[in-house]
């Protein structure tokens, strides 16, 4: 089954603590984000890799980290955490980043810190 | 800088209604105009797009460059359209393939 695969679905946490989201994608796609929704459905870019290297980094807290192994895996890790990154996470790819190229999209992360 | 604006946070109609949900944008180039949609406990996924020029579940989306809309249309509503439908704007350069996405629109059909 091609496709965005995230884990894990749910994730909750208490504030401080450490906390990673992985990402994979299936499509032979060279480009891979992560997009933060927050309580009132805004969908928001944080991140952007092509090829491995950091293309886009929307003033995003430098306690959340995002790697990438290789082109078919973008995983994000967020160090002390805090109330206000209860959010959803969406990791996405597309091929390449040209204008026509559309953004497919993993199920999203469901992230609660209490 | 791109921006995308959905006026409507909610919208609601009856089963076999026409429906429209708004979208305007400010770009200064040519931009790609897309409509996502994401259905309840579904990820969010591509309805259709302005190059393909095509319907997709009925719906079509026309490029106004002049009023700088893309407002999605639908003439008869049907219950499964429920959902939640993004605008989102591709544009080139500098922008690396980033989407910058609408607040939303929360579409009810009622039957």
């Amino acid at each position: 089954d091609t496709a965005v695969s995230q884990t894990p679905k749910y994730l909750v946490t208490q504030m401080g603590n450490d906390k990673s989201i992985k990402c994979e994608q299936n499509l032979g796609h060279d480009t891979m984000y992560w997009y933060k929704q927050d309580s009132k459905k805004f969908l928001k870019i944080m991140f952007s890799y092509n090829n491995k290297e950091l293309i886009i980094n929307e003033t995003v807290p430098n306690r959340f980290s995002p790697k990438s192994p290789d082109k078919a895996h973008l995983n994000l890790h967020i160090n002390s955490l805090e109330l206000g990154d209860s959010a959803v996470y969406f990791c996405a790819s597309s091929k390449g980043t040209l204008v026509y190229s559309p953004l497919h999209f993993g199920n999203g992360t469901r992230l609660t810190v209490t | 800088a791109q921006r995308v604006t959905q006026p409507e946070k909610l919208l609601s109609v009856f089963k076999g209604a026409p429906v429209e949900l708004k979208c305007n944008y400010s770009y200064s180039g040519s931009p790609e105009l897309f409509w996502y949609v994401q259905y309840s406990r579904q990820r969010l996924q591509l309805l259709l797009r302005h190059i393909s020029r095509e319907s997709i579940k009925g719906f079509t989306a026309d490029l106004n460059k002049g009023e700088t809309s893309f407002h999605l249309k639908k003439p008869f509503a049907q219950e499964e359209d429920s959902a939640m439908y993004y605008c989102a704007l591709k544009a080139g350069g500098t922008s690396y393939g980033k989407l910058t996405f609408g607040q939303g629109t929360i579409l009810t059909v009622h039957p």
